[in-house]
């Protein structure tokens, strides 16, 4: 199956700084990938879809200054979270899907960042 | 505006036992409902759905989805501690390309 792979799953960072994460789609092209927040014990909230070339369409609430993404290639996508702070502390989860995951509904998802702000 | 629904929101049973998830939603131009199997990290696909009435089966694990109802089950029987995750459902509308998740079932299976 298509494999998504995100990098780094765990980050700890001091309050200010940026941190990239990264997402990447191994043996397909997405030209479409999803990025999601998740808190503890909760569901995936969708920050963001990132189309390749052009810029990202963020959801209501989510704050485009403070999570900048990224898609400059078919492969990759990345979310920077700048100027993080101890409530940006969460876990963050790409997804792509592929032409015929479209059409099955199938989504693929990295493995998901762990970002701790310190 | 769109919405998915899950419940109960925890559960917790012993192994052996059989649960039942349940999602209603709310979504314009609905295509089909996805459930997502969630552990550690990244959810796992476990079914779509698209018709009424037909049932999915993997295993210990099926789904229905009624669309006169607007919802769908989740049932898992003879559940084991491996089952213990957090099970999403997930709708799909045709005017869009993101999926809308519902809010999530935790459930625990104890030896």
């Amino acid at each position: 199956g298509a494999v998504v792979s995100q990098h780094p799953s765990w980050v700890i960072c001091k309050s200010g700084t940026s941190v990239k994460i990264e997402c990447r789609s191994l043996d397909f092209q997405a030209t479409t990938m999803f990025w999601y927040r998740q808190f503890p014990k909760q569901s995936l909230m969708l920050m963001a879809t990132s189309n390749e070339g052009s810029k990202a369409t963020y959801e209501q609430g989510v704050e485009k200054d403070k999570f900048l993404i990224n898609h400059a290639s078919l492969t990759l996508s990345t979310l920077t979270v700048t100027s993080a702070h101890p409530e940006d502390s969460s876990f963050y989860i790409c997804s792509a899907s592929t032409t015929s995951g479209r059409a099955t509904g199938e989504l693929f998802f990295g493995e998901g960042s762990r970002l701790t702000v310190l | 505006e769109d919405k998915v629904v899950q419940s109960p929101l925890s559960l917790v049973v012993h192994e052996g036992d059989t649960v039942t998830l349940n999602c209603s939603y709310e979504v314009t131009n609905f295509r089909s409902l996805l459930w997502y199997k969630q552990e550690k990290k990244a959810p796992t696909f476990l079914f779509m759905l698209t018709s009424s009435g037909i049932e999915k089966k993997s295993g210990r694990l099926s789904s229905i989805l009624d669309k006169k109802e607007l919802s769908s089950i989740l049932n898992i029987t003879a559940t084991q501690t491996g089952d213990s995750a957090i099970y999403l459902c997930a709708v799909d509308a045709y005017n869009t390309d993101k999926l809308i998740f519902g809010t999530g079932t935790r459930l625990q299976v104890f030896p």
